[in-house]
């Protein structure tokens, strides 16, 4: 079973620059979730998808990130404009929802701002 | 809201010794799930145990073992016969079920090195 695939890797940008993460779920997970982890820190989620619809985005920048998933299979995670403290790593996971709550883990998207 | 309180930011352990990781949480809820994820500097988020609040048997995972103490609202992580390959953040999370999708909260982490 394939898992919970995201890109790029890695992302080096300027500060006031955009960016964007891709990332594909495991298939038939209908929950998908984005964390950011900045350096020393723990996992802060981010927003979080039940299909399409959105279950939670109240720790989400709005001004500047945004997320969607339209099919209600893969995201796309967008940051514009990009701050020095946006740095930090970006992971996408998914899980079932109505017969397993194991959350599975992409291996994460590096984003520096410079 | 939930949080979830890792109070020991670095531990070190010998080879082959013990070593425990503390957490606790805060909830009101009743059902929820607890769990230690292991963290290498690949920063890959991979499983090591889980605990049903509802189950009053403690999670084993091989050398992986829980201390679950739901009345104290307590998750602690022993893993014995610590191996080079245990070094690592160890993250204490925990999940409940929200709007019909399970939500999950990190702590901030213990950095674990085991000493050869």
């Amino acid at each position: 079973e394939a898992g919970v695939a995201q890109s790029p890797r890695y992302k080096i940008i300027e500060k006031r620059q955009s960016v964007a993460f891709w990332c594909n779920p495991i298939s038939g997970h209908a929950t998908l979730y984005w964390y950011q982890q900045i350096l020393g820190q723990g996992p802060k989620l981010l927003i979080q998808f039940q299909n399409n619809g959105v279950v939670d985005d109240s720790q989400l920048p709005k001004d500047r990130f945004s997320a969607e998933r339209l099919k209600g299979v893969d995201s796309t995670l967008k940051i514009q404009p990009a701050k020095l403290e946006d740095s930090a790593v970006y992971l996408c996971a998914s899980s079932l929802t109505v017969s397993g709550n194991t959350i599975y883990f992409g291996e994460g998207s590096w984003l520096t701002v410079v | 809201a939930q949080t979830v309180t890792q109070s020991q930011p670095e531990m070190s352990v010998q080879e082959a010794e013990t070593v425990t990781l503390s957490c606790t949480y805060d909830t009101s809820e009743n059902n929820y799930y607890l769990f230690w994820y292991k963290q290498p500097p690949s920063r890959q988020m991979i499983l090591v145990i889980r605990q049903e609040a509802y189950k009053q048997q403690n999670a084993t995972e091989n050398r992986f073992s829980v201390n679950f103490q739901k009345a104290a609202k307590s998750f602690s992580l022993k893993i014995s016969d610590s191996q080079l390959g245990d070094t690592a953040m160890y993250f204490c999370a925990f999940m409940k079920l929200k709007d019909g999708s399970y939500q999950l909260t990190f702590g901030k982490g213990t950095k674990l090195s085991v000493i050869p």
